[in-house]
């Protein structure tokens, strides 16, 4: 059974350009979560997305935005790129059907990480 | 919304000691506990969870313990390996909720 599997892993960009990172989430899985990890700071919560509609959201600028697709593939864009976007980015899926069902398979995977200079 | 404290930050033991890594929670409502090992370079990982209605839970060198009253739960490692060296996050989900809640992660750091 395939995993989590984010595209591209290693991302360099300057300020002011947008960026998409791609998250292809485990067969089966409907729901695909995105979070920022900065040292110190942990994981944060971007966005989750569900049957192609957002349905849950962090704190976060409109700047950072996504979607997905019919097959459960999602994207996010961030766009006017900030020096304090450098970050790995990682994506988890799950089921996300049923709520309390625990994360039984919220599954990360191995990141974007994304540098802008 | 749920809020999780994880202590300590950073966490320095020799090899063959035990570690502990505490977290705290704040909505009564949370009812499912993961933990989260994360190594250099790598992705996080599944190391071991509970349920509301369980008060420990043990896997090999690793269990977890949960206090429903006084909301908080840890990690505990025993016999500790450099291999245990890694990120470790605890999080807390709801019932109602689909996302569950990081704690901001523990360093553990096992020297040989």
């Amino acid at each position: 059974k395939a995993g989590v599997t984010q595209t591209p892993r290693y991302l360099i960009k300057t300020r002011g350009q947008q960026v998409t990172l791609s998250c292809s989430p485990i067969s089966g899985h409907r729901s695909v979560s995105w979070y920022q990890q900065t040292p110190g700071q942990g994981l944060q919560f971007l966005f989750e997305y569900f049957s192609e509609t957002q349905r849950n959201k962090g704190n976060f600028p409109g700047r950072f935005s996504g979607r997905q697709f019919s097959n459960s593939r999602s994207e996010m864009n961030v766009s006017t790129l900030e020096l304090g976007d450098s970050a790995l980015y990682l994506c988890a899926s799950s089921l996300g059907d049923l709520p309390g069902q625990g994360a039984e398979g919220y599954t990360f995977g191995s990141g974007t990480r994304l540098t802008v200079v | 919304g749920e809020n999780v404290e994880q202590h300590p930050s950073t966490l320095s033991v020799q090899e063959g000691d035990s570690a502990v890594i505490k977290c705290t929670y704040s909505d009564s409502a949370s009812n499912y506990f993961p933990w989260y090992k994360q190594e250099l370079g790598k992705r996080p990982q599944l190391i071991i969870d509970i349920r509301s209605n369980v008060g420990e839970k043990k896997d090999q060198r690793i269990a977890v313990t949960l206090n429903k009253t006084a909301k908080h739960f840890s990690l505990h490692i025993t016999e500790t390996q450099p291999e245990d060296s890694a990120v470790y996050f605890c999080a807390a989900m709801r019932g109602g909720s689909y996302i569950p809640t990081f704690g901001r992660g523990t360093s553990l750091i096992v020297h040989p």
